[in-house]
């Protein structure tokens, strides 16, 4: 069965700690891997999209990496506007009907 | 305007209303999507459509109904809904269905609420 599994579920750091994210999937046919950031109220925001096993892609103090088994969302120095849920999605199959599963998220919290 | 925006943002709404739900895109996207997003809860795939066609059903009970009249705008009809279908709204659209590495872009939601 196709599954994504995002870990931790919460995350509090301190302003300037880095930290990472973790996306593991176990699914057939990988087509793609996303990250979003969902602000309270807010639907989810665009992040990064990654294809290929050893794909990185870098926004700001974002940085996310990608193997054949799970994918990274370091965060470098972080600022309490950092402070956000994170998801991280996965669309699979081999035909041209692909599904996107999503994680649970990982609610990440900045002190300052 | 721009991206995706949904409207209304908040909807109360008793158990015996009927309400639709709005969705409209300005990306020139071919495809939308209606997910539903619980409290701790993964997104939950309803619908989708891909230039106007449903494509996608998940099992979604009767009483939700999607209708696609143009590639931009999207509905979702609600009648006699149970309180346990509290929850946000969110649709979506990719530039096509199916391909590889299609980010979904969200509006904000619409908050629903059943008395």
């Amino acid at each position: 069965e196709d599954q994504v599994t995002q870990s931790p579920e919460a995350l509090r750091l301190q302003e300037g700690e880095s930290s990472s994210l973790n996306c593991s999937y176990t699914v057939s046919g990988l087509r793609g891997l996303f990250w979003y950031r969902q602000d309270p109220g807010k639907g989810p925001e665009f992040l990064f999209t990654l294809y290929s096993a050893g794909e990185e892609k870098e926004k700001e103090r974002l940085k996310a990496t990608l193997t054949k088994k799970e994918s990274f969302l370091h965060i470098t120095a972080p600022k309490p506007e950092d402070s956000a849920t994170y998801l991280c999605a996965v669309q699979a199959g081999y035909s041209s009907a692909s599904k996107i599963i999503f994680g649970s998220g990982t609610r990440l919290s900045i002190r300052p | 305007e721009t991206g995706v925006t949904q409207t209304p943002r908040h909807l109360v709404m008793g158990m015996t209303n009927k309400k639709s739900l709005k969705c409209e895109q300005h990306l020139g996207h071919n495809a939308m999507y209606w997910y539903k997003q619980s409290a701790k809860k993964p997104l939950e795939l309803m619908f989708v459509y891909s230039l106007e066609e449903r494509v996608e059903n998940n099992s979604v009970p009767s009483r939700f109904s999607p209708e696609c009249p143009n590639s931009s705008h999207l509905f979702l009809h609600l009648h006699t809904l149970q309180p346990e279908d509290s929850a946000l709204y969110l649709c979506a659209s990719s530039q096509v269905y199916g391909g590889n590495n299609q980010p979904q872009h969200f509006g904000d939601g619409t908050r629903l609420s059943i008395l």
